[in-house]
């Protein structure tokens, strides 16, 4: 019964090739996000999806394409690997109703680009 | 822009001391703040979240504080153990309230 999954957990591809990444969350929340956690573990926002639609998109390269099938799934398709996308990517979500805006992450997908 | 600052990296205490830990934020002020730990190889897991008119909010061992004038929020654990041992992660809403964003996080030690 995990609240936010992902997969796969460990990702590594060559330089040039394109791969994605599955979440899913059995909350019932209406939001979900991706970041990405660099090697110096800082953690930055690049995608927001409320009920399928898109609300945040930070400045990421638009090899980068999120894609929300239905208000459970968002996931993380990238284009044309390159070595900086290495990286941990963290998909969360949260619910609307509440007054805050406390996310619940999945266990994250470790990219490594060769 | 907005930012939010954890002034140590690493901090490494003895098992049955209080760890205290700093958060620092600047060109805005929000309406809460939020505190999340971090273990290798895992998720950032919620622990708490304080708003601008709490003083104080504690759970269990767990205390912070937050202080308006210094744009400042302090995590404390007291009677630390070796099984606190993780990354905690400050964070606040950006001014839409459509997304969160971090500090950089203070990894703690405890030693026993």
């Amino acid at each position: 019964d995990t609240a936010v999954s992902q997969t796969p957990k460990y990702l590594v591809t060559q330089m040039g090739n394109d791969k994605s990444i599955k979440c899913e969350q059995n909350l019932g929340h209406d939001t979900m996000y991706w970041y990405k956690q660099d090697s110096k573990k800082f953690l930055k926002i690049m995608f927001s999806y409320n009920n399928k639609e898109l609300i945040i998109n930070e400045t990421v390269p638009n090899r980068f394409s999120p894609k929300s099938p239905d208000k459970a799934h968002l996931n993380l398709h990238i284009n044309s690997l390159e070595l900086g996308d290495s990286a941990v990517y963290f998909c969360a979500s949260r619910h609307n109703g509440g007054s805050t805006d406390t996310q619940y992450f999945g266990p994250g997908t470790r990219l490594t680009v060769l | 822009s907005q930012k939010i600052e954890q002034n140590s990296e690493a901090l490494n205490i003895q098992e049955g001391k209080t760890a205290t830990l700093t958060c620092n934020y600047t060109n805005y002020s929000p309406a809460y703040l939020q505190w999340y730990r971090q273990d290798p190889g895992r998720g950032p897991v919620f622990l708490l979240l304080i708003r601008e008119n709490e003083k104080e909010k504690r759970k269990e061992r767990l205390k912070v504080t937050f202080d308006t004038t210094l744009k400042q929020s302090l995590f404390h654990i007291t009677a630390s153990q070796p099984a606190d041992s993780a990354t905690y992660l400050c964070a606040h809403s950006n001014q839409a309230g459509t997304a969160l964003i971090f500090g950089k996080g203070t990894t703690l030690s405890v030693s026993s």
